[in-house]
């Protein structure tokens, strides 16, 4: 069994829409959750993070956390075609040592004008 | 730009060959994991080191190995290369002994195993 699930895609959004990526998480205890950009060819480029409960802003991008459903999300607003990537979404599962991230393997965003 | 850099960046080897892969982390950053990530796959934890000791594993067999430099390099050798470790290999660099730690990661090398 998987331990983070994420919709493989593709996600197609209009130009300008607003595109939510949902990723869910096996682990209870597992502290923080990370959302990375990887264009076609690159390594992974970090989003932004969130641990508590609730959402967290970071311009266009808006993450949700959910850790009774064990659930994390990513809003991007306003899309634009340069958002067209593919979205992972890591999760940092342990407590006695942190920084040994599980992937999903990530949802392909693709933006059309 | 991350400041974590790989070489090289491509490479083709023959199955049952060994192959060494650098990384070169972050000033300031004691921590770097190393991660395979298959096409299509997400990335997968090979290992951690912090402070040059391996700091946990992933699901890996013992022919991936790894050192870590007191000058912020590392290297991940895999010995008898199979057909499987075709991949995009990953390090990622962080401060290390903090709660949340956001990993850099840097550009990857692609090894290619015929």
């Amino acid at each position: 069994q998987k331990e983070v699930e994420q919709n493989s895609g593709p996600l197609s959004v209009p130009e300008g829409a607003i595109a939510s990526l949902n990723c869910t998480y096996s682990d209870r205890g597992s502290q923080s959750f990370f959302w990375y950009r990887q264009y076609s060819g690159k390594s992974p480029e970090l989003i932004m993070f969130i641990y508590s409960n609730g959402d967290k802003e970071d311009g266009r991008f808006t993450a949700q956390l959910n850790k009774a459903s064990q659930y994390v999300s990513l809003l991007i607003r306003d899309s634009q075609p340069s958002d067209s990537a593919t979205y992972l979404c890591a999760v940092d599962t342990t407590t006695d040592s942190w920084g040994k991230f599980q992937f999903g393997a990530g949802t392909q965003v693709v933006v059309t004008p | 730009e991350t400041g974590v850099t790989q070489s090289p960046t491509h490479l083709i080897k023959t199955r049952g060959q060994q192959v060494t892969l650098r990384c070169s982390s972050q000033s300031g950053h004691n921590t770097v994991s190393w991660y395979q990530q298959a096409l299509g796959q997400g990335p997968q934890f090979i290992f951690q080191y912090y402070r040059e000791e391996e700091n946990g594993r992933g699901n890996f067999p013992p022919r991936f190995s790894g050192l870590q430099f007191p000058n912020y390099s590392s290297e991940l050798n895999v010995n008898a290369l199979e057909l499987d470790d075709s991949a995009l290999y990953l390090c990622a660099s962080s401060t290390g002994g903090d709660q949340i730690e956001t990993q850099y990661f840097g550009p990857g090398t692609r090894l290619l195993v015929l």
